[in-house]
């Protein structure tokens, strides 16, 4: 199947510091990429879509200055964690759409720690 | 509004026996249904999926499940369970282009 790559797959920060993760697909162009957060023993909460060339669209409550989305290009998107705070600490994960009707190719997540 | 329930938070099950993950869905058109896995701290697998035609759907790692559009239910099963498959199991319904999760269910396997 399609591959989904997200890195950092760790990262520990300071309180008050910006965090950027990286989306990649690898094999297919994904038109559409989606970042979820998960909190511990709980399901995937959709944060935001993004469309490569166009602005994000974000899910009620999320802020949309403090989680900056940008999907410059067809293989790339990234989540920036802006001013993070301890409560932003969360296992973040992308998925992309582009490799099959209705389907959808997760990355392997990433865990923010912010101390 | 789209939504998935999963009864069951966790369920335990002994090596070698029969499982079966209860997934109910609500949605107003014909759905798009998945199955993931998801391994501690890791992404999540795509274990199977139904688009449409046969309402049985084998996945990966000999898992199957079912659709009941009767009782918007799509159950994962598999006839018999190894250790390794302990882990967290999601059922989803796709919404577009978008993904609604249910809670997810842990599964514990006992040797």
């Amino acid at each position: 199947g399609a591959v989904v790559s997200q890195h950092p797959s760790r990262v520990i920060c300071k309180s008050g510091t910006s965090v950027k993760i990286e989306c990649r697909s690898l094999d297919f162009q994904a038109t559409t990429m989606f970042w979820y957060r998960q909190f511990p023993k709980q399901s995937l909460m959709l944060m935001a879509t993004s469309n490569e060339g166009s602005k994000a669209t974000y899910e009620q409550g999320v802020e949309k200055d403090k989680f900056l989305i940008n999907h410059a290009s067809l293989t790339l998107s990234t989540l920036t964690v802006t001013s993070a705070h301890p409560e932003d600490s969360s296992f973040y994960i992308c998925s992309a759409s582009g490799g099959g009707a209705g389907e959808l190719f997760f990355g392997e997540g990433s865990r923010l720690t912010v101390l | 509004a789209q939504s998935v329930t999963q009864p069951d938070i966790h369920i335990t099950v002994s090596e070698g026996a029969s499982l079966e993950l209860r997934c109910n869905y609500s949605y107003g058109a014909t759905p798009y249904l998945f199955w993931y896995v998801q391994s501690p701290g890791q992404g999540l697998q795509l274990l199977l999926k139904y688009f449409s035609g046969d309402t049985l759907v084998q996945g990966i790692k000999g898992f199957e499940a079912e659709f009941k559009r009767s009782q918007s239910s799509f159950n994962l099963r598999k006839p018999s369970v190894h250790w390794s498959d302990a882990a967290e199991y999601f059922c989803a319904v796709g919404a577009g282009n978008k993904l609604v999760f249910g809670a997810g269910t842990i599964l514990r396997v006992k040797s």
